[in-house]
């Protein structure tokens, strides 16, 4: 089956800054990657995806980019800020080709420092 | 509002007392699952549910059922809890029957003493 790999466990960045957050993935049939934000308290929330036909997306301050070849995906937010302290996580998952559903990273803790 | 609703919140228990976590959705969705998350393990499923009387087995489905008779509600049963099945639980939801695009519950906090 699918693992997915994800680092760092912790990211501690200043305000303003950037922050990226790395995951592999092992099964090559995985064309899904989206990615959560889970927010003390609260159920894991979508932020954004991206399939395997493309290599980058974008949303506002957010952007996921894929490299199918090397088989790891990551997550950039640019100009940080307080609200963005949370705990990510990745995942992977085969749309068409079975119901597995999501396979997850373990997470990172995301923390924004003032 | 599209939601899924999960009860109760929070519940502590002591072991072999049988108890059962509801979820129910009103998007719609084909796809329900259920999900456990413990510190240094991230989330991981235990059961799935591709359409009405349709369920499998997830990557740790032991000493848990399912049902799925309606569209919109997958329960969770325990049937005997132990303490090892402390963790907090989400339900979640997917419009296709593939279960990519997944919408989570507000989540279960259990405690098995």
């Amino acid at each position: 089956g699918e693992n997915v790999e994800q680092h760092p466990s912790t990211l501690s960045v200043q305000e303003g800054d950037s922050a990226v957050i790395k995951c592999t993935y092992s099964d090559s049939a995985s064309n899904y990657f989206p990615w959560y934000k889970q927010e003390l308290g609260k159920g894991p929330q979508l932020i954004i995806d991206i399939r395997s036909n493309v290599g980058e997306k974008k949303d506002q301050r957010i952007a996921v980019t894929l490299n199918k070849t090397a088989k790891h995906f990551s997550l950039h937010i640019t100009e940080t800020q307080p609200e963005d302290s949370a705990v990510y996580f990745c995942a992977a998952s085969r749309t068409g080709g079975g119901a597995d559903g999501l396979t997850f990273g373990k997470g990172t803790h995301l923390i924004i420092q003032p | 509002e599209a939601q899924v609703t999960q009860n109760p919140r929070y519940l502590i228990t002591v072991t072999g007392k049988k108890l059962t976590v509801t979820c129910s959705q009103n998007m719609n969705h084909e796809y329900m699952s259920w999900y456990r998350q413990d510190p240094g393990l991230g989330l991981r499923q235990i059961y799935y549910s591709m359409n009405v009387e349709v369920t499998d087995k997830g990557d740790v489905p032991e000493g848990y059922k399912v049902s799925r008779k309606e569209k919109r509600n997958f329960p969770l049963i325990l049937e005997s809890p132990s303490p090892n099945q402390t963790s907090l639980y989400f339900c979640a939801s997917s419009p296709g029957t593939s279960g990519d695009t997944q919408y989570f519950g507000p989540g279960t906090r259990l405690t098995v003493l």
